[in-house]
Formats: structure tokens, C-alpha cells, sequence
């Protein structure tokens, strides 16, 4: 079966300038998940979907970052204006529902702030 | 406060030694499941096992077993007979939680695991 999949794989931008992440979760998956790894770090969960609806966001930074799952299938991460300290890999994961499921997760797209 | 503490950020071993990966976690849900996750250089991360809190028994999976002490809330990874390909990143993993829309998985900060020949 196809795995998760992320574009783009890397991009570099200026501060200030914005961008945006495309992930499709495997298919049937409900839950969709933003992660944000800093090198060297775990992955930190930006925003939790499931089907198209919001259940965590409670540490996203809202006042740049937004994600939209249109349809319940796949979503969109922007972030508006970027800053430095947003250089990280950004990780799309999905998964069933059900406390046993784990999560898949796409390759990554690696982000560069200047 | 932590919810997952990796209290090792670098090990090293062996080839075809056993390694054991520590991890400590916090709460205070009756339910919920531990994960430990590979993330090799190339940067993908890769499910290596699983054990629920109610689980009678540790969780094994190939060469990967989890020592799950409950009342010491430790689920630490056994890697056994490593191998150089085993060199990665490893991160464990907590969802708490028995129902409802609450699957998030909660990362410690790892481990660097490097295998030597």
C-alpha cells in the first residue's frame, strides 16, 4: 500500500517570506498529524485531525501557522510569516483509530529559514 | 513536566552485542501505550514495537523486545545481536488515553545509538 506522502522534500526560504507543506495520509486513515522536529530533538505535535475536523492545536503557534484538512483527506501546513527559529523537518503522520494504531510517517519536508 | 524522559542521548555498542535503550515515562492514565521508533540518518521514522499498559506480556518483535516495568513507568528497548544498520536515532513514544479522539504520540528526545564493527 503507498505510504504517507509529503511535499515538497526541501525548501529554503527568507525570514518573513511564507510557505506551505502538502501531506496525504494513507488511505482510510482518519487521524492526520503535523509534527515539527528541531535537529536533535523529538518530534513536537503542531495539530492533530481527525477526518477534517480539528482535535489538538494546543501548541501550534496560531499566530503564523495554520493547517487545513479539506475533505478529511489531505492537508496543508503554511506558515505566515516565517521565522528563523522554524528551520526544522516538518513530519506528516496518520494513522487508524484505536489506541493499539501506530502512526505512519511520510519523509519529511526538511525547512531551511535564512 | 516530562512525559517522556530518554535519560541517554548517545550509546554506543558492539556488533552483535544486545544494547538496552532507556525510557521513563509520566502519567497518571490508567490506559495508555508506549512506542519506540527508528529514524535512521536518511530521516524517515520506522515503528519497531509496541505494549500497552494492560498487556500481560512484554512485547517482542524480531530482534526487538521491550522490558516494560509498569510500576517503575520504564519501557525500555532491547536490541538484541546489533547490527551496523541498527546505528540510528531512536525515540520512544507515549499515547495516553482509552478513547475518544485522543491518539497523539508524545516524543522523548532520543537516543543516537551507534553500532561499532
Amino acid at each position: 500500500e503507498a505510504g504517507v506522502a509529503q511535499s515538497p522534500r526541501y525548501k529554503i526560504i527568507e525570514k518573513r517570506q511564507s510557505v506551505a507543506f502538502w501531506c496525504n495520509p494513507i488511505s482510510g486513515h482518519a487521524t492526520l498529524y503535523w509534527y515539527q522536529q528541531i535537529l536533535g530533538q523529538g518530534p513536537k505535535l503542531l495539530i492533530q485531525f481527525q477526518n477534517n475536523g480539528v482535535v489538538d492545536d494546543s501548541q501550534l503557534p496560531k499566530d503564523r501557522f495554520s493547517a487545513e484538512r479539506l475533505k478529511g483527506v489531505d492537508s496543508t501546513l503554511k506558515i505566515q510569516p516565517a521565522k528563523l527559529e522554524d528551520s526544522a523537518v516538518y513530519l506528516c503522520a496518520s494513522s487508524l483509530n484505536g489506541h493499539r494504531e501506530k502512526l505512519f510517517f511520510g519523509s519529511g519536508t526538511q525547512l531551511s529559514v535564512l | 513536566a516530562q512525559k517522556i524522559t530518554q535519560t541517554q542521548p548517545g550509546m554506543f555498542v558492539q556488533e552483535k552485542e544486545a544494547v538496552t535503550l532507556d525510557c521513563t515515562y509520566d502519567t497518571s492514565d490508567p490506559s495508555y501505550g508506549l512506542f519506540w521508533y527508528k529514524q535512521p540518518s536518511s530521516g524517515e521514522m520506522i515503528f519497531l514495537i509496541y505494549q500497552g499498559s494492560y498487556d500481560q506480556q512484554n512485547a517482542t518483535e524480531g530482534r526487538y523486545s521491550l522490558n516494560f516495568q509498569k510500576a517503575r513507568k520504564s519501557a525500555n528497548l532491547v536490541i538484541s545481536a546489533s547490527q551496523l544498520g541498527d546505528s540510528a536515532m531512536y525515540f520512544c513514544a507515549m499515547r495516553e488515553g482509552t478513547g475518544g479522539s485522543n491518539y497523539k504520540l508524545t516524543f522523548g528526545k532520543g537516543t543516537l545509538l551507534t553500532v561499532n564493527p
